[in-house]
């Protein structure tokens, strides 16, 4: 039963247009979300994060909006670059659990055409 | 600068061996993260430790064991390595508290068993 749900396994778009990645849960009491970025032969890296009292979050090129009444979130890149493909996972956590456990969608490998 | 080592990157052992998995972490944190990573199934929990001496089971703890005796180190163990744990195995670290569920990744060991 999978909690966190990335259902596009890949997304392409072109050098400079915005890519939207998109991420779906299904467990209420998740009440923070992360997404990270993976290139290959590496470990996931940090990239942004959103509390559930939030609805938006900014950080540069990055922004993530939740949406808790679908239960659905999204990672917008703006305007997008060949450095940004990679896959990106979304996570969530509940402040029920113990040690802050995260729990991982599947990725979506984003490749940005130049 | 936050850092999380892993002892390997590649790995290469035989069906039946035993396999240590080294993570050292240099940021004081008290929570400790093992996964591993499979194409399309994102990451996988399958132990954490919240304290020294201290240990949980995750999603797929099955086949695999832990240890850890220091606060910034902590291993995985293979008793008796299988093909079906040809994987990427990451480690990661974060604070203890709300609000901190942040994870620091390591680079990765990528394990081929034979």
């Amino acid at each position: 039963d999978q909690q966190v749900k990335q259902n596009s396994p890949s997304l392409s778009v072109q050098e400079g247009r915005i890519s939207i990645l998109n991420c779906d849960y299904t467990n209420s009491m998740f009440d923070y979300f992360l997404w990270y970025k993976k290139y290959p032969a590496e470990g996931p890296t940090f990239l942004i994060s959103i509390s559930s009292i939030k609805d938006k979050n900014e950080d540069g090129r990055f922004t993530v909006f939740l949406n808790k009444s679908a239960k659905h979130l999204s990672l917008h890149i703006v305007p997008s670059q060949p450095g940004d493909s990679a896959v990106y996972f979304c996570a969530a956590s509940s402040s029920s659990g113990s040690a802050r456990q995260l729990t991982f969608g599947s990725g979506t490998q984003l490749t940005v055409l130049p | 600068d936050v850092k999380v080592t892993q002892s390997s990157r590649y790995l290469v052992k035989r069906t039946g061996e035993k396999v240590f998995l080294e993570c050292v972490q240099d940021m004081d944190h008290e929570n400790m993260f093992w996964y591993r990573q499979d194409p399309g199934l994102g990451l996988r929990l399958i132990y954490f430790s919240y304290d020294v001496k201290m240990k949980e089971k995750g999603d797929i703890p099955e086949g695999y064991s832990v240890s850890r005796e220091k606060k910034e180190r902590f291993s995985l163990i293979l008793e008796s390595a299988s093909t079906n744990q040809t994987s990427m195995y990451l480690c990661a670290s974060s604070l203890l508290g709300h609000g901190t569920d942040t994870q620091y990744f390591g680079p990765g060991t990528r394990l081929t068993v034979l």
